[in-house]
């Protein structure tokens, strides 16, 4: 598609439940990012691929969260027992490229995903 | 910790006047980019200015870049009421890895009151 697509728009989880966040990037983007925004001012990322490959995971918790990107499926974020602190909205981002002789391109995002930890 | 940090942190201004504002960063970039956020929405990209650049212009906007003090600048001219929204930049760190990630500011938040 021409939008980067996320589902669910919300979702409520008791804490110690999965969350599972879909992302759908835009056809044609080889990079997918995921970032975390809390508190609507500040954003944290996370993890990145490169097609189903990941590029760059130095941003994620690596206790509880995971992440794919595999072929002719949505990429997906998850959450294993989720704690209260990770209520935020989960954006997802794609791009064309990210860089050619250290040059990086725009990054489209999704509507995100707003996960609300009770 | 966030590497940007944008002033002001929240603006108010009467439609059709311009709108300034600022991000300062950290580190060497490879590019600066600004991003709108509209209320409860995702981000929009307005225009990424390159480290080798220092003022690019997109319609309506016109952003400044000063690699020396680690800053850039964001204005919005003629504002209008549907200009309201949250305004980012983000930085791409040159980094000696292929780390990927953008690095956001703390935003400002701009109102235009018609």
């Amino acid at each position: 598609g021409e939008e980067v697509a996320q589902t669910p728009k919300h979702l409520v989880r008791g804490e110690g439940q999965k969350a599972k966040l879909y992302c759908a990037p835009i056809k044609g983007h080889s990079y997918v990012f995921w970032y975390q925004q809390v508190l609507k001012n500040e954003f944290k990322f996370l993890i990145s691929f490169q097609n189903e490959n990941v590029f760059d995971e130095t941003g994620m918790p690596k206790e509880r969260f995971s992440a794919k990107c595999l072929p002719n499926s949505p990429c997906s974020l998850e959450i294993q027992a989720t704690k209260l602190e990770d209520s935020a909205v989960y954006f997802c981002a794609s791009s064309p490229r990210w860089k050619t002789s250290g040059v990086s391109y725009e990054q489209y995002f999704g509507p995100g995903t707003r996960l609300t930890v009770t | 910790s966030q590497q940007g940090e944008e002033d002001p942190q929240a603006l108010s201004i009467q439609e059709g006047e311009n709108a300034t504002m600022n991000c300062s960063y950290k580190t060497s970039i490879n590019n600066l980019q600004w991003y709108r956020q509209n209320s409860g929405r995702g981000l929009v990209h307005l225009i990424l200015i390159r480290s080798n650049e220092r003022e690019k212009h997109s319609g309506r906007l016109r952003v400044t870049l000063d690699t020396s003090k680690k800053s850039s600048s964001l204005l919005i001219t003629a504002s209008r009421a549907a200009d309201t929204a949250s305004y980012f930049c983000a930085t791409d760190a040159v980094r000696e890895t292929s780390g990927s990630r953008l690095t956001f500011g703390e935003g400002t938040q701009l109102t235009v009151n018609p």
